[in-house]
């Protein structure tokens, strides 16, 4: 069964600071996502990738599938970044759409 | 469009009451998910269809029902809820032509006494 650990669980940062959030996986995979859950609930896709790095705004995403671990990193973070940023990889097995997700990394920026 | 919608937002329910949570997607994806998501643990998937038609198991299955029967919607019903039911329940979808970007439903919070 593929493990999805997500590092740290909790993070308080300053608003300014460079923050990286950490995805390890145990099995082979096709793709990564990246998703963000607002403190209202709502959740929202950031990145997928299934190799090298993307960048949108103030975040970037990496993976290294041989080292079966990705990175979100977050710079210049602002109170508006706090939320929980949830890894979830696609097994390579079978066809379907599965995602299996880790727990989620709750980030607090402080002003 | 509207993305993914689901309904209610907030339901309560007594053990042993049946309910369905609807969940519709206006962008024509094939793959459709519901998942649970509970405190400490990550999301959950329950069932998933491919498409019209097509419903798969999940990894938490027990004592919830899908269909298929349109590429729009994915209802889940609960067969006789149970206060273990109670969660939080997202909807979501995606599409090969969209290199299966997820989109999610802004959930629905079940409470059962």
């Amino acid at each position: 069964k593929n493990e999805v650990e997500q590092s740290p669980q909790n993070l308080t940062a300053q608003e300014g600071e460079f923050i990286t959030i950490n995805c390890s996986y145990s099995v082979g995979i096709s793709a990564l996502h990246w998703l963000q859950q607002h403190p209202g609930g709502g959740i929202v896709s950031l990145f997928m990738l299934s190799s090298g790095k993307k960048k949108h705004g103030r975040l970037i995403a990496t993976i290294n599938i041989q080292e079966k671990h990705s990175s979100l990193h977050i710079t210049a973070s602002h109170p508006r970044d706090s939320a929980v940023y949830i890894c979830a990889v696609k097994e390579t097995q079978g066809g379907s759409e599965k995602l299996v997700f880790g727990k989620g990394m709750k980030l607090t920026v402080n002003p | 469009n509207a993305g993914v919608t689901q309904t209610p937002k907030f339901q309560v329910l007594k053990t042993g009451q049946s309910m369905t949570l609807q969940c519709a997607q206006d962008m024509n994806h094939e793959y459709m998910s519901w998942y649970r998501q509970d405190p400490g643990m990550g999301l959950r998937l329950i069932h998933y269809s491919v498409g019209a038609g097509i419903t798969d198991q999940g990894e938490v299955p027990n004592g919830y029902n899908v269909s298929r029967s349109t590429t729009e919607d994915f209802p889940l019903r609960l067969l006789s809820a149970a206060p273990s039911q109670t969660s939080v329940y997202f909807c979501a979808s995606s599409s090969s032509s969209r290199t299966y970007e997820q989109y999610f439903g802004p959930g629905t919070r079940l409470t059962v006494t």
